[in-house]
């Protein structure tokens, strides 16, 4: 049981340059979530999709695009890289139904890097 | 901006110790979670306590909340090296379904 999957694991990019993170759980959770962790801080929500279908603006949301493909499946899209978006990408999934009430579950993170 | 911030951010303790990690947050909560983060690793979930409850165990784990003064604390009891890690909490507050705030984190040292 793989949880909930990232790729990839690491990449640097040049500013400028556009990429699509992608992340699968196989938990058949409704709910994912993408948050970015920068050194010596908590994870910062930029998007979730509550549901498969729907996507809402998170914390920092500026600078990023997400699709729920399905409902295992939400990228996470830097349509034009800066540096200010070097940071580490988790994505996260959880339960329906009382989400609040929910745990989340997380994969292990896509290490990013902005020249 | 952070909801939840821990207090200390770094702890050092002994093998067999008790590590004792606060959180106070802002705004009303439906609940509060505390996730465990290994170097290099992705976070997982330790607990979960709803804002009606002021205690709740989970094997070496004690939480508690006191929603009067917005605070929790977690207690781990008689460490292990394997404790080595990052500890945050997190809040879901009563006006938003889905999405948790998490603080910043406490840095935790087991020596062993």
């Amino acid at each position: 049981n793989a949880g909930v999957t990232q790729t990839p694991k690491f990449q640097v990019l040049k500013t400028g340059q556009s990429m699509t993170l992608q992340c699968a759980q196989d938990m058949n959770h409704n709910s994912m979530y993408w948050y970015r962790q920068d050194p010596g801080m908590g994870l910062r929500l930029i998007y979730y999709s509550a549901s498969e279908g729907t996507t809402d603006k998170g914390e920092v949301p500026n600078g990023y695009n997400v699709s729920r493909l399905n409902k295992r499946e939400f990228s996470l899209r830097l349509e034009s890289a800066a540096p200010s978006q070097t940071s580490v990408y988790f994505c996260a999934s959880s339960e329906w139904g009382r989400g609040r009430d929910q745990p989340q579950h997380f994969g292990d993170g896509t290490r990013l890097s902005i020249l | 901006s952070q909801q939840g911030e821990e207090d200390p951010q770094a702890l050092s303790i002994q093998e067999g110790e008790n590590a004792t990690m606060n959180c106070s947050y802002k705004t009303s909560i439906n609940n509060l979670q505390w996730y465990r983060q290994n170097s290099g690793r992705g976070l997982v979930h330790l607990i979960l306590i709803r804002s009606n409850e002021r205690e709740k165990h989970s094997g070496r784990l004690r939480v508690t909340l006191d929603t009067s003064k917005k605070s929790s604390s977690l207690l781990i009891t008689a460490s292990r090296a394997a404790d080595t890690a990052s500890y945050f909490c997190a809040t879901a507050a009563m006006d938003s379904s889905y999405k948790l705030i998490f603080g910043s984190g406490t840095r935790l040292l087991v020596r062993p």
